[in-house]
């Protein structure tokens, strides 16, 4: 079965330091891998994406993510947290013609 | 501009009634989908439309049909309304299937 989780509901994290929300997957064939912010009452904003390539990618407002594919994981990283990225995040993956998200984890950056 | 927009923003009915939802996209991309938030934040692909043509119809139930005019737009149609249809409903569209999704502001739906 094709799936991606996240398995942290929650995150805190102090300001100016680095964070990781973790996400994993499970997927038939080459997996393309996305990553999408939620602030509270808006839709999604996408932020970075793999599909082939780099294992490190870099995306929108300093996030990068590092695919591997050997863990079959692909964490989102931010070397220094903002307290304007406290969000809702979601990990997806498209596998097939079909697009699965992980439930999310929101976010907290303490100032 | 808005590039995927969504009207209304909120609505509220009662049990029974039909509704719409309405979306338009003006990034020129050939696919589009409707995806339902529940109160969890757990978000759930309901339909997506390629070229007008559906692509993918999950275990939605079939009060839920979509309707592609064109391109730009996709619209979501739900009779009999249930409770169980409260939430809030997101309108996207990518330049394929491949490709990353651009996102609507939202529907609140209530039902009442």
């Amino acid at each position: 079965a094709q799936s991606v989780a996240q398995p942290e509901d929650q995150v805190n994290v102090a300001e100016g330091n680095p964070l990781t929300v973790k996400c994993t997957y499970s997927v038939s064939g080459n997996p393309y891998l996305f990553w999408y912010v939620q602030y509270p009452n808006r839709g999604l904003q996408f932020l970075l994406k793999y599909i082939t390539g780099d294992n490190l990618v870099k995306g929108s407002y300093g996030f990068e993510a590092e695919f591997n594919k050997s863990q079959t994981s692909f964490h989102l990283k931010k070397p220094s947290a903002l307290v304007s990225d406290s969000a809702l995040y979601f990990c997806a993956v498209r596998g097939g013609n079909q697009f699965y998200f992980g439930t999310g984890t929101s976010l907290t950056v303490i100032p | 501009d808005t590039a995927v927009s969504q009207t209304p923003k909120y609505l509220v009915t009662q049990m029974g009634n039909d509704k719409s939802i309405k979306c338009e996209q003006n990034l020129g991309h050939d696919t589009m989908y409707w995806y339902k938030q529940d109160s969890k934040k757990f978000l759930k692909i309901m339909f997506s439309y390629n070229n007008k043509e559906l692509i993918i119809n999950e275990t939605v139930p079939n009060r839920f049909s979509p309707k592609s005019p064109d391109k730009a737009h996709l619209n979501l149609h739900i009779n009999s309304l249930e409770l169980g249809d409260s939430a809030v409903y997101f309108c996207a569209s990518s330049q394929d299937l491949v490709n990353e999704q651009y996102f609507g502001p939202g529907t609140r739906l209530t039902v009442t």
